[in-house]
């Protein structure tokens, strides 16, 4: 398994501005994920974060409005950017340790933008 | 796109009872994890299953994939109120699309004591 450590674990941001989330592993893992859940509902993956390059994105995300970073195989962050009351949701972090295995989940980072 | 289609979408029972939640889907799937979630948690394992008709039990869980590996359930016995969470299914698809998961919709179960 892997332990996965998400920062902010919650905040209460105005709208127009952005944040940045960040995700940090305690060993290297082969793929890093983020995904986007309504409190009580189901998850949507927003993107791949690729390491050393260009994320790859899901439709409907885009890289202007959520950019992502992972400069080595143990971090990523996610920024949400000019942030408006829809962009309200838990943002979650995952990890696949090597090809084929489970998905491994940090604690989420609640959103909200008023 | 490959869906996962999870009912029931809510389920509120009674300690003692049994329950089954499904996960349907018209595409086939290398595996088929299940996960619970809490309020303020990540969504944590509870099992993968890979070949088709392969049955795993987890204590009072038990989880069934579906022999054409289309679909799957989780049928809990005897449910205690610690059971009570968000219950998700997800698929990973063959190919290339490694470690990249397709949600179902969620059931959220409480169970009462």
């Amino acid at each position: 398994s892997a332990v996965i450590s998400q920062k902010p674990s919650r905040d209460i941001c105005q709208r127009g501005t952005s944040l940045t989330i960040q995700c940090q592993v305690d060993s290297q893992v082969t793929m890093m994920f983020w995904y986007r859940q309504q409190p009580g509902q189901s998850l949507t993956l927003i993107a791949t974060a690729n390491q050393g390059s260009e994320a790859t994105y899901e439709s409907g995300f885009v890289i202007d409005k959520f950019p992502i970073s992972r400069p080595n195989l143990t971090f990523s962050t996610l920024t949400v950017s000019n942030m408006s009351p829809e962009d309200s949701s838990i943002y979650l972090c995952s990890v696949v340790l090597s090809l084929g295995t489970e998905a491994f989940f940090g604690q989420g980072t609640r959103l909200t933008v008023v | 796109t490959q869906l996962l289609e999870q009912s029931p979408q809510f389920l509120s029972i009674q300690e003692g009872e049994n329950l089954t939640v499904y996960c349907n889907s018209s595409s086939v799937f290398s595996s088929l994890q299940w996960y619970r979630q809490e309020p303020g948690e990540g969504p944590v394992l509870l099992v993968t299953v890979v070949t088709g008709g392969e049955v795993k039990k987890l204590k009072r869980l038990t989880f069934q994939f579906g022999d054409a590996r289309k679909d799957s359930s989780l049928h809990i016995t005897a449910a205690q109120p610690g059971d009570t969470g968000l219950y998700l299914c997800a698929g990973r698809p063959g190919g290339t699309s490694y470690g990249k998961l397709t949600f179902g919709q969620g059931t959220i179960l409480t169970v009462h004591p």
